[in-house]
């Protein structure tokens, strides 16, 4: 099955700075990407995602890259801000797998003011 | 547009005793997909069903199971508890198309004493 790593485990930024998280896939097949943002005490909450026929996307603060040869996709937070402290997640899914999808081990960043 | 909403929120069980956690998905979305996530394990996908029938099943013993009404809630069952089972259990919501943006529910913190 697909197995996505995730980096780092934790992040520490000063606020104003930018921050990046990286995962890599292992099944080629898998083709949406999405990024969740994990509060404490509450569900994970979708932020960006990207599909295998695109190599950015961005939203505001917010960007997602794909290498889909390298098979790794990364998070980017510019100007980061205190309530950007959370646990993140990357994902992947394929789609022949309804809606099954495989998360990385989240990244636990902290944005100090 | 109300969110996902998972009850209850908060468990406390006996080990060997059985448990009902119940998912009501996002208006029109018929699919519902199920994890647990604990700290050793991250997140892991239960199963998933769509329009009532169970599409997709990961790697849990046959004591997790689930189903889904016709109006699109979604119920998971674990019997003969272990403490192993202590998670937190979370229910994510889909539209009909395959391989889209899933919606997370805050989660059911199940605690097996």
């Amino acid at each position: 099955g697909e197995n996505v790593e995730q980096h780092p485990s934790t992040l520490s930024v000063q606020e104003g700075d930018s921050a990046v998280i990286k995962c890599t896939y292992s099944d080629s097949a898998s083709n949406y990407f999405p990024w969740y943002k994990q509060e404490l005490g509450k569900g994970p909450q979708l932020i960006i995602d990207i599909r295998s026929n695109v190599g950015e996307k961005k939203d505001q603060r917010i960007a997602v890259t794909l290498n889909k040869t390298a098979k790794h996709f990364s998070l980017h937070i510019t100007e980061t801000q205190p309530e950007d402290s959370a646990v993140y997640f990357c994902a992947a899914s394929k789609g022949n797998n309804f809606n099954k999808f495989y998360f990385g081990s989240g990244t636990k960043l902290n944005v100090k003011p | 547009k109300a969110g996902v909403t998972q009850t209850p929120r908060y468990l406390i069980k006996t080990r060997g005793q059985q448990v009902t956690l119940s998912c009501s998905p996002i208006s029109g979305h018929r699919s519902v997909s199920w994890y647990q996530q604990t700290p050793g394990q991250g997140l892991q996908f239960l199963f998933e069903y769509f329009s009532e029938t169970q599409r997709n099943k990961g790697n849990f013993p046959g004591r997790f199971s689930g189903r889904q009404f016709s109006n699109s809630r979604s119920e998971m069952n674990v019997s003969t508890l272990e403490l192993g089972d202590s998670a937190l259990y979370l229910c994510a919501s889909s539209g009909w198309l395959m391989n889209t943006e899933a919606f997370f529910g805050q989660g059911t913190r199940l605690t097996v004493v």
